[in-house]
């Protein structure tokens, strides 16, 4: 199985900073990374796919890059709305493979 | 809109089964697999399995086969998930999630279900 590590396991942040949150595959996934958010006691939303690739109706304050086995989501200009849970996800072979959470909190 | 409605919260005895349901609506249901996962409180996401609507067909996490069981019934667009031989540790929030392949950009789930948590406790 793909082990996905991700860093920070939480983050403080005050409102209009900018956060970089990472993750580590234990072998290269050529791209096929996902991003979730999820706010507290509601499901998972799709934010971007493909390493990179910015969901439709997401703001463009959120951004992924990487390659390989490193990858990392930024958000810049923190709203109220970002703070939430982020992870993860190999999507490039099974099991499908989740981070282990970044819990960003307002400062 | 594309919309997954899951059933209720369920408490249950340990050693008993549960079927959990989600039904699609707002797009062709055999277009696009079901995914289902597991968060425990506090926990991370962790993949169950996904099954092919449209071909019944089914693949499982190695640490959730004998657990779960995936079936889907088209004629309602609605997946079900079967948890048998429960335990205090299958407490958890179970989401079901509209899931494919985007290709090189990877498999993906970008619809969820707003989750269908299971209690279990004697």
């Amino acid at each position: 199985d793909i082990q996905m590590t991700q860093s920070p396991t939480s983050l403080a942040a005050s409102v209009g900073e900018s956060v970089t949150i990472t993750c580590l595959a234990s072998e290269d996934i050529y791209g096929s990374l996902v991003w979730y958010q999820q706010k507290p006691g509601k499901s998972p939303q799709l934010l971007i796919y493909g390493a990179t690739i910015l969901e439709d109706g997401i703001p463009s304050r959120f951004s992924g890059s990487g390659s390989d086995t490193q990858y990392s989501l930024k958000i810049n200009s923190l709203q109220p709305e970002d703070f939430a849970s982020y992870y993860c996800q190999n999507g490039l072979s099974t099991p499908l493979t989740f981070g282990s959470g970044t819990k960003l909190e307002i400062k | 809109q594309v919309q997954l409605q899951q059933s209720g919260a369920e408490l249950t005895k340990p050693g008993s089964s549960v079927k959990i349901s989600c039904k699609a609506s707002g797009y062709t249901f055999t277009s696009y697999d079901i995914s289902w996962i597991k968060q425990r409180p506090g926990q991370a996401l962790e993949w169950i399995g996904a099954i092919n609507p449209g071909s019944g067909g089914t693949g499982y996490n190695e640490k959730f086969k004998g657990k779960a069981t995936l079936t889907v019934d088209k004629s309602s667009s609605t997946a079900f998930m079967q948890l048998s031989s429960l335990t205090p540790e299958d407490t958890a929030v179970y989401y079901c999630a509209r899931s494919g392949g985007y290709g090189s950009y990877g498999y993906v789930m970008d619809a969820w279900g707003q989750g269908a948590s299971v209690t279990v406790s004697s």
